[in-house]
């Protein structure tokens, strides 16, 4: 079984400070990870994925998570804020095959001016 | 080119109606979902179909009913609606097999208000 815990539902920062978005999983198998963003009234995009090559993954708009296997995690992290950053974004997890794509509760991101 | 496109994007009904949301995907995928997102953003699989088959159901009320006429197309259909059906549904397309990854692209929502 698979399953996804985002820390905190909601977190805000300043423009330009360090974003730092918490993610945890668990599975019984190598997972495939990601995170997406929810633009308010819009649909799921892709930010980035693990798919077990590197454990250090570039996404679009500055975004990068890491996976740590011992810690079970894969934080999503962007050096400095901008205000168009704000959205919710999701942490998801799914295993071989990818049928079933499994996501945490979400965390909305507050970006202030 | 919309990916994933679902119609309509607003729908609202009174409760016991029946109503159906469709869905379509140019991505060439094989496997495509019905994800609920509630009021509190939370997601949830319904429903999962590969190369027209159901492989998912996840307890969802049998007054909802998926029916794909083919891969590209996935149809949602639900009967005698409830207040607790008010959500946003998202349909969503992935490639499948062994390889995948699971990496889902979504439509832009159709929000569903039953009053």
């Amino acid at each position: 079984a698979q399953s996804v815990t985002q820390l905190g539902s909601h977190v805000s920062v300043s423009e330009g400070a360090l974003v730092l978005l918490r993610c945890n999983y668990s599975s019984s198998v190598p997972p495939y990870l990601f995170w997406y963003v929810q633009y308010p009234n819009q649909g799921l995009q892709l930010l980035l994925k693990y798919t077990s090559a590197a454990t250090l993954v570039k996404g679009i708009n500055g975004f990068e998570a890491e996976f740590k296997k011992s810690e079970t995690s894969f934080h999503l992290t962007k050096p400095s804020a901008h205000m168009s950053d704000a959205a919710e974004y999701f942490c998801a997890v799914s295993g071989t095959g990818g049928f079933k794509t499994i996501f945490g509760a979400g965390t909305r991101l507050f970006v202030k001016a | 080119d919309t990916a994933v496109s679902q119609t309509p994007k607003y729908l609202v009904t009174q409760m016991g109606n029946d109503k159906s949301i469709k869905c379509e995907q140019n991505l060439g995928h094989d496997t495509m979902y019905w994800y609920k997102q509630d009021s509190k953003k939370f997601l949830k699989i319904m429903f999962s179909y590969n190369n027209k088959e159901l492989i998912i159901n996840e307890t969802v009320p049998n007054r909802f009913s998926p029916k794909s006429p083919d891969k590209a197309h996935l149809n949602l259909h639900i009967n005698s609606l409830e207040l607790g059906d008010s959500a946003v549904y998202f349909c969503a397309s992935s490639q499948a097999g062994l390889a995948a990854n699971g990496e889902l692209f979504f439509g832009e929502g159709s929000r569903l208000t039953v009053l």
